[in-house]
């Protein structure tokens, strides 16, 4: 079974703090893909991140960064000197890669709202 | 600005009406979705359609109707709705099969609908 757990519900930081949104995950497979999504209040939810559970790399884009760590089973995302366009829900996902991306789960999500 | 379209972006229907949800993507891809997001939820998989034939229902009751006219068109017919399927409804595509497809998907805006 697959299970993505976003423990934060909402955080409210202040404009230019650094926020960092966790992301747990639990799978039986051991080749699977790890997904950021964004969704702004106008609805769509764009796409920020994939990452497959071979490669644990961290990434850098700009200000957003990505830690993932296989060992606890973690993908956590960093924003950088946040500012007000970054206030949205953010998703955290999984796909086994049996499955394909039809049977992507999302976390609940957390909602981040950056005060000026 | 998102490549997949939905309209309308806002709908309101009584529980006796027949409404359509439109989704259209040009961008080639082989696969599109409906998914269904109620406030504060994370996206629930609906129907996926995979060149232009469903390929995947998640038990979704028949008063929801999909439709695929073409590899760039993307249906949802309504009928007989219950206030409770109120939701913002999600339209994605993706380059790939889905049960192949380890990609991202693209979402459209979504089109909020209220049943009264």
């Amino acid at each position: 079974a697959q299970k993505v757990t976003q423990a934060q519900t909402e955080i409210s930081v202040v404009e230019k703090e650094d926020v960092t949104l966790d992301c747990v995950y639990e799978t039986r497979d051991t080749t699977y893909y790890l997904f950021w999504y964004k969704q702004p209040p106008s609805g769509e939810l764009v796409f920020l991140i994939r990452r497959n559970s071979f490669d644990e790399q961290n990434e850098i884009s700009g200000r957003y960064s990505w830690n993932f760590q296989k060992s606890t089973s973690s993908f956590n995302f960093t924003i950088t000197a946040s500012q007000v366009v970054d206030s949205a829900v953010y998703f955290c996902a999984l796909s086994e890669a049996g499955a394909g991306s039809y049977q992507l789960t999302f976390g609940k999500g957390t909602k981040l709202s950056v005060i000026p | 600005d998102t490549e997949v379209t939905q309209t309308p972006k806002h709908l309101v229907m009584g529980m006796t009406n027949k409404k359509s949800l439109k989704c259209e993507q040009h961008m080639g891809h082989r696969a599109m979705y409906w998914y269904k997001q109620k406030a504060k939820k994370p996206p629930e998989l609906m129907f996926v359609y995979s060149y232009e034939k469903l390929s995947i229902n998640e038990s979704v009751p028949s008063r929801f109707s999909p439709e695929c006219p073409n590899s760039s068109l993307l249906n949802l017919h309504l009928h007989a709705l219950q206030p409770e399927d109120s939701a913002l409804y999600l339209c994605a595509s993706s380059q790939t099969d889905p049960r192949s497809n380890t990609g991202e998907l693209f979402f459209g805006e979504g089109s909020r609908l209220t049943v009264l």
